[in-house]
């Protein structure tokens, strides 16, 4: 079945550094890949997308390119900010059954 | 559109009780979904309507968990009866579509926080 992998956290960087979440995923047919974040005590807001193979989505400096050579969605920032500090979760959305789900989340904490 | 609307807020049950959880998804959707959220198992999805309809249900835990869609703007998730292991946050989400390669991003309401004592 449909299946999504992402990396375990939690990850703690300094402010200014480098992001980078890595999702897999594995799933038949042509999905549409999402990143989603979470802050604390809120429920999950939609952060990216991305419908086809090559498409990159980006939101706020994030951004994410939908690999399907390596059924891959990696989420990445060039300079995280304490504000980004969250639970980040890539997510599938099958086209054949609709149904969609989640990685197991990634929690992001940035230090000043 | 105030987005998707969940109640309660919190819930705090003795073990034994009946739960019921209630969503509000947004007006023109024709998705929905339940999700479970833990430490320990993440995010999962428990079930998930298609205009109205349920399409899948195989997250639902056990037979004490139930749910429904009377119609286009209203859901219950019911625990009957309720276990401490069933405290979590409760989510609800809805979308426009089925997928097929579009734009359906599903909006998240605010969660129900659940405790069995």
């Amino acid at each position: 079945g449909n299946s999504v992998t992402q990396m375990e956290g939690p990850v703690t960087l300094s402010e200014e550094a480098f992001l980078t979440i890595n999702c897999t995923y594995t799933a038949t047919g042509y999905p549409s890949l999402f990143w989603y974040v979470q802050y604390p005590g809120e429920g999950l807001q939609l952060l990216l997308k991305a419908t086809k193979a090559d498409d990159k989505g980006s939101n706020k400096g994030f951004e994410a390119t939908y690999r399907k050579e390596t059924t891959s969605f990696h989420l990445e920032k060039g300079s995280v900010q304490v504000s980004d500090s969250a639970v980040y979760f890539c997510a599938l959305l099958s086209g054949n059954t609709g149904k969609l789900i989640f990685g197991q989340g990634t929690t992001l904490q940035v230090k000043p | 559109d105030a987005g998707v609307i969940q109640s309660p807020r919190h819930e705090v049950t003795e073990m034994g009780q009946e739960v019921t959880l209630r969503c509000k998804p947004i007006s023109g959707h024709n998705s929905l979904f339940w999700y479970r959220q833990t430490m320990m198992r993440g995010l999962e999805l428990l079930i998930y309507f298609n205009n109205n309809v349920p399409i899948d249900d195989s997250g639902m835990p056990e037979d004490r968990f139930s749910a429904k869609m009377p119609n286009a703007s209203f859901s219950t998730l019911k625990i009957q009866p309720s276990e401490p292991r069933d405290s979590a946050v409760y989510f609800c989400a809805s979308s426009l579509g089925t997928g097929g390669g579009g734009n359906t991003e599903a909006f998240f309401g605010q969660g129900t926080r659940l405790t069995v004592v």
